[in-house]
């Protein structure tokens, strides 16, 4: 278990339908970041928060969206679902800057298949 | 901004050879440079990283070198094993302060070591 918690694990869904992954980040760790994870694109970034804050985005289509909410459990939402939305979701966590501990703590993600 | 590029992207090797995954950058900013290893099922678990004031780490079988000149770093793995068979990814970011940072990943290699 990293300590990071993603759910659910598995989303089956229609094209058009709307759907929100939930992700909660290590304990202690303010950043939260997504990523999408598909077999041509591999790892492609989507969005990060600190401490409820949007800090840096990536190639997010406008469909999607998400927060970090006071307790810094973060939600992404995806809409308007189309075939290629189909993914795997991974968010991550890191640590406050200022430490030697860079790294990210991923989640073990959310695999969503719209249909 | 920042484009990373990762090669061989499947690589085969016999137990107990080494196997090295090279990779480049093209912002000459970037600072931050960690490899992951995501089994199947799973997601991507940090390795090893090294950051720009550093030309090579070593952790057991598990060596980092950086070129910045060249805008390249490598991921060297000696007396490989089964159980190294995963996909890795390498990635590159600028430091941004205590809020964090945006990793951006190679597209992986998969490696293969057969008995």
């Amino acid at each position: 278990d990293s300590g990071v918690t993603q759910t659910p694990k598995h989303l089956i869904t229609a094209t058009g339908q709307r759907v929100t992954l939930r992700c909660s980040p290590r304990s202690g760790d303010l950043s939260v970041y997504w990523y999408q994870q598909s077999l041509d694109q591999g790892l492609q970034f989507l969005i990060q928060y600190y401490n409820g804050e949007e800090r840096a985005k990536g190639n997010i289509l406008e469909r999607f969206s998400a927060q970090q909410f006071p307790d810094l459990h973060s939600e992404l939402n995806l809409s308007s679902l189309e075939l290629g939305d189909s993914a795997l979701y991974f968010c991550a966590s890191s640590v406050r800057g200022g430490t030697d501990n860079y790294g990210y703590t991923f989640g073990s993600g959310t695999r969503l298949t719209v249909v | 901004g920042e484009n990373v590029e990762q090669h061989p992207s499947t690589l085969s090797v016999q137990e107990g050879d080494s196997a090295v995954i090279k990779c480049t950058y093209s912002d000459s900013a970037s600072n931050y440079f960690p490899w992951y290893k995501q089994e199947l099922g799973k997601g991507p678990q940090l390795i090893i990283d090294i950051r720009s004031n550093v030309g090579e780490k070593k952790d057991q079988r598990i060596a980092v070198t950086l070129n910045k000149t060249a805008k390249h770093f490598s991921l060297h793995i000696t007396e490989t094993q089964p159980e190294d068979s995963a996909v890795y990814f390498c990635a590159a970011s600028k430091w941004a302060g205590d809020s964090g940072y945006a990793l951006n990943f190679g597209k992986g290699t998969s490696l293969l070591v057969t008995p």
